[in-house]
């Protein structure tokens, strides 16, 4: 089993509409968690960190369940630059430079 | 404009021959990394460093080498023992513990090996 976990799409979704990515991880002991998206062709950037009590952002919603082990990343009032690949990253802990696990992404593509 | 400027952004080499990837940053990060992307698939961590001449192996070290004798620069080589070199090439750095999350990534390199 991946130690991050996503479905690779891709979620085709009108304009306008609510989307919603899971992402599971398999280390108990993982610490940190985050979004990053990343446009077709080009580097990843951070779109969030991920808190235990959940988090908004505008248009964006990260939740963490810990006890099942998954991240949530819902979009509402998706747009056209919406569209791109959305990474889940699980940190381990520490302070070394290998803590960080990333998922396989997810595709999101919205249309007019 | 502070950032990471990696090149070339793509690249065409023959199998057997090494490539040397470049990487600098004037964000003055101390913590800088390599990853490799693969179509489908996570970033793999190549290798890190997390301070001038020293180094550490990721996931994926076998037929890459790297070298950190400065804090801006983190050359990345591919060498002839990596076995399926073709992928995209991010280099990343950050300030400090990897634990904040926060990586700040070059506009990768695009390796084919023909």
């Amino acid at each position: 089993r991946k130690e991050v976990e996503q479905d690779p799409g891709p979620f085709n979704v009108p304009e306008g509409a609510t989307v919603a990515f899971n992402c599971t991880y398999s280390n108990s002991a993982s610490q940190s968690f985050f979004w990053y998206r990343q446009d077709c062709r080009k580097e990843p950037k951070l779109l969030m960190s991920v808190y235990s009590s959940g988090n908004e952002d505008g248009r964006f919603t990260a939740q963490l369940n810990r006890a099942s082990q998954y991240i949530s990343l819902l979009i509402r009032d998706s747009k056209l630059s919406d569209s791109a690949t959305y990474l889940c990253v699980v940190c381990r802990g520490g302070n070394a430079g290998n803590m960080l696990t990333f998922g396989g992404g997810t595709r999101l593509m919205v249309k007019p | 404009d502070g950032g990471i400027t990696q090149s070339p952004k793509y690249l065409f080499r023959k199998e057997g021959q090494n490539v040397t990837l470049s990487c600098e940053q004037n964000l003055n990060h101390d913590a800088m990394y390599w990853y490799r992307q693969d179509p489908g698939q996570g970033l793999r961590l190549i290798y890190y460093s997390q301070i001038v001449n020293d180094f550490q192996k990721g996931d994926i070290a076998e037929g890459y080498s790297v070298s950190r004798e400065k804090k801006e620069s983190f050359p990345l080589t591919v060498t002839s023992a990596q076995k399926n070199p073709t992928a995209f090439y991010l280099c990343a750095s950050s300030i400090g513990a990897v634990n904040t999350g926060e990586l700040f990534f070059g506009e990768g390199s695009r390796l084919t090996v023909l």
